[in-house]
C-alpha cells in the first residue's frame, strides 16, 4: 500500500528565506505527483503536476522536483513571503487510468513578517 | 468556468439523519472523486468514478454511498449520519487518460454529527 510521508508537519521561517519542503512515498510506481496548497478552511489549490517521466516543474518561484528511484519530491519556494502561509500537500497518482491520489498529510508552513 | 462546484458548504446534522452532498464540474472531465479529511488522517478517497455509469470504493466506503449522475455531476449520500462522519468532505475532478491528468478540488462541505 502507498504512503506519502511529508515531515516535518509544520515550519516557521521568517519573510525573504529559500525553503525546501520534502515529500516521500514508499511505492515508486506512480502515474504522477502533484503538489497542492490548503489555505485555512479553504479547499486544495493546485499548484504543480509533475509526471512520472519529468523530473521538475517550475511556476513563478516554485519548482518542484521528483526523484522516482528514492521515493522523493521536494517543493522548493523562492524568497517566501507571509502571504505563502498555508497547508502544502503532496498526493501521489497510482499508475493506470483511475490514477487514484494517495495524499501526505501535509505541511503547515507560516512565514514570519 | 466554475471548475468544481459542492453544495451545500456547511451543513449539521443529527445522529441517523440522512442527506446527500452534491458535486459538479464543467470541465468535460471523465473522472471524479469524493474525498474526506480529518485532522491528523489527511485526506482519503471514499469512493471515485472512472466514467459516467461506474462508481468504485475507495479507502473509507462505509457509511456512504454515491451516484454518477451524468457526466458533470457526482452525488455522495449518507443514508444514517454518524458522529464518526463528521469532517470535510472534498469532491474532485480528473481529466481522461493521456491528458495531464491533474486534479482539481472544489471548496468542501463542512458536516458535523452530532
Amino acid at each position: 500500500k502507498q504512503e506519502v510521508t511529508q515531515i516535518p508537519a509544520a515550519l516557521s521561517v521568517p519573510e525573504g528565506e529559500n525553503l525546501v519542503l520534502n515529500c516521500s512515498f514508499t511505492d515508486s510506481a506512480i502515474y504522477n505527483l502533484q503538489w497542492f496548497r490548503q489555505d485555512p478552511g479553504k479547499g486544495l489549490t493546485s499548484l504543480l503536476l509533475i509526471q512520472s517521466s519529468q523530473r521538475e516543474q517550475t511556476s513563478g518561484r516554485l519548482n518542484a522536483s521528483l526523484d522516482k528511484s528514492s521515493g522523493r519530491s521536494t517543493l522548493y519556494i523562492a524568497a517566501s513571503q507571509p502571504g505563502d502561509s498555508a497547508t502544502y500537500l503532496c498526493a501521489v497518482a497510482h499508475t493506470g487510468a483511475n490514477s487514484k491520489l494517495t495524499f501526505g498529510k501535509g505541511i503547515t508552513l507560516s512565514v514570519r513578517p | 468556468n466554475a471548475g468544481v462546484t459542492q453544495t451545500p458548504k456547511f451543513q449539521v446534522l443529527k445522529t441517523g439523519q440522512s442527506m446527500t452532498l452534491q458535486c459538479a464540474q464543467d470541465m468535460n472531465h471523465n473522472s471524479m472523486y469524493w474525498y474526506r479529511q480529518d485532522p491528523g488522517m489527511g485526506l482519503r478517497l471514499i469512493y471515485y468514478s472512472a466514467s459516467e455509469g461506474t462508481t468504485d470504493k475507495g479507502e473509507v466506503p462505509n457509511g456512504y454511498n454515491v451516484s454518477r449522475l451524468n457526466k458533470r455531476e457526482f452525488s455522495l449520500r449518507l443514508e444514517s449520519a454518524a458522529p464518526s462522519q463528521t469532517s470535510v468532505y472534498f469532491c474532485a475532478s480528473r481529466g481522461p487518460p493521456g491528458s495531464y491528468n491533474e486534479q482539481f478540488f472544489g471548496p468542501g462541505t463542512r458536516l458535523t454529527v452530532l
